[in-house]
């Protein structure tokens, strides 16, 4: 059974730091894209960003509104993704979701999703 | 960006309905285009790709359809456990984009 299981999220100052982890389990994690969606309260899903495989050499893609304050990695040896979040807004404040992008057909939608972790930014 | 619009923003239905939801590009995204569905305090759940393909363990009720810039979600018999909030999602190029959200509820 695939599972995704996200930890970390805390209520931070603005301008701090945070960091996310995605524990996955239930399938072959390496093969996978795996992304980043976030969605503040009472809002929309909006994506944030994503990291490739090894085979396409670990390479991100990011939101403009992330773009040079987050970061998306990975540790395939322990199943783990992980979001760095730095400069914090009270606009980043939302419930961060990791999902698994598909392998099957490309490009790759996504499959599978965590139950999210909820970042609150706020002084 | 791409811009998706979803309509309506919101309906009411009653169990046994037909519903249709549309969602539009604002430039054409082939058919890169998925369908989530999400209910209150949960994570969204996956429910179509590429347009037109069931995700795995999906109830047939649920299909769609289009291509380029204009697609539709339809529940073909709605029943309790469907109403929900449902989300279109281009993934032909980055970044990726959602629509706003259709909120389907019980009249």
């Amino acid at each position: 059974e695939v599972q995704l299981v996200e930890s970390g999220g805390d209520l931070v100052q603005p301008g701090g730091s945070l960091r996310l982890s995605c524990a996955a389990s239930g399938f072959t994690f390496s093969d996978h894209y795996m992304d980043w969606v976030r969605q503040a309260p009472g809002k929309g899903l909006e994506w944030v960003g994503r990291i490739r495989n090894k085979a396409n050499s670990y390479t991100t893609e990011y939101a403009a509104s992330v773009k040079g304050r987050f970061t998306v990695s990975r540790d395939d040896s322990k199943n783990s993704l992980f979001l760095q979040m730095n400069s914090l807004k009270t606009e980043d404040t939302a419930v961060y979701y990791c999902a698994r992008s598909m392998i099957t057909v490309t490009p790759y939608s996504f499959d599978y999703w965590g139950q999210g972790t909820l970042v609150t930014v706020s002084s | 960006d791409i811009q998706m619009t979803q309509s309506p923003s919101s309906l009411s239905a009653s169990v046994g309905d037909r519903v249709t939801i549309t969602c539009r590009a604002s430039q054409g995204i082939t058919n890169y285009l998925a369908w989530f569905q999400q209910k209150p305090g949960k994570a969204p759940k996956s429910l179509i790709y590429a347009a037109s393909s069931l995700q795995s363990g999906v109830s047939s009720k649920f299909s769609g359809s289009g291509s380029g810039t204009d697609f539709t979600l339809t529940i073909s018999s709605l029943q309790p456990e469907d109403f929900a909030t449902y989300y279109c999602q281009q993934y032909n190029s980055y970044p990726f984009t959602f629509g706003g959200g259709t909120k389907v509820e019980i009249k």
